[in-house]
């Protein structure tokens, strides 16, 4: 099945720093979802990039879709401690019904 | 109060048993998934289902049963439960036409 991976697979962070998660594919990705998941919680959907080259933000959340389709990534400007948790990508292919996810970014902000 | 559910949260049985857990959704939507999440893993698909009586398998099906004789409900059975079958188990849904899954609170399961 499709593979995606994400990295790191942790990172820890002072607050007020960046962040960043990168998701990558050595297939063309379709429909990329990013989803945040809070320890002890579920995940929860932050957004949906499609296009080729796609730039999307939210606050202080920027989501981009690489060029080529092949990558991902999210971007978090001045971490807070309500940023702690699992973001995760997550592909939907545009022949089928079945999400791929990659393994996750667990992050840490430290106060 | 609308959502999607899932029951029990907590479920410790033993090796050879079987176990069902529940998920069920008041939003009607059309598709439901099940997955599993483990540790370095990330949520693996393990079935899913387009409308009622409609299922197909995803990446991890082994072990696993499931049906969906109403819109609302996608019960999960493990037939004869595993070791390797301890892990948080995530129902969810979406609608048709709209690719935004919502997930329900999980349910932990340990299988001795």
């Amino acid at each position: 099945g499709q593979q995606v991976m994400q990295i790191p697979q942790y990172q820890h962070v002072q607050e007020g720093e960046d962040f960043t998660t990168y998701c990558n594919s050595s297939t063309t990705l379709s429909n990329i979802q990013w989803y945040k998941q809070r320890p002890g919680g579920h995940p929860v959907f932050l957004i949906q990039l499609v296009k080729s080259g796609e730039v999307k933000k939210q606050k202080r959340l920027t989501f981009q879709f690489g060029e080529a389709k092949k990558n991902s990534s999210l971007h978090i400007t001045a971490t807070q401690t309500t940023d702690v948790g699992t973001y995760f990508c997550a592909d939907l292919p545009n022949t089928g019904n079945q999400f791929y996810f990659g393994t996750g970014t667990s992050l840490t902000v430290i106060p | 109060d609308a959502g999607i559910t899932q029951s029990p949260r907590y479920k410790i049985t033993e090796t050879g048993r079987q176990v069902t857990l529940m998920c069920h959704q008041t939003w009607s939507h059309s598709y439901m998934f099940w997955y599993r999440q483990d540790l370095g893993h990330g949520l693996r698909l393990i079935y899913y289902s387009a409308a009622a009586d409609i299922t197909d398998k995803g990446e991890v099906p082994d072990g696993y049963v499931v049906s969906r004789s109403k819109t609302e409900n996608f019960p999960l059975t493990l037939e004869s439960a595993t070791r390797s079958q301890t892990s948080v188990y995530f129902c969810a849904s979406r609608w048709t036409g709209d690719n935004e899954q919502f997930f329900g609170p999980g349910t932990r399961l340990t299988v001795l």
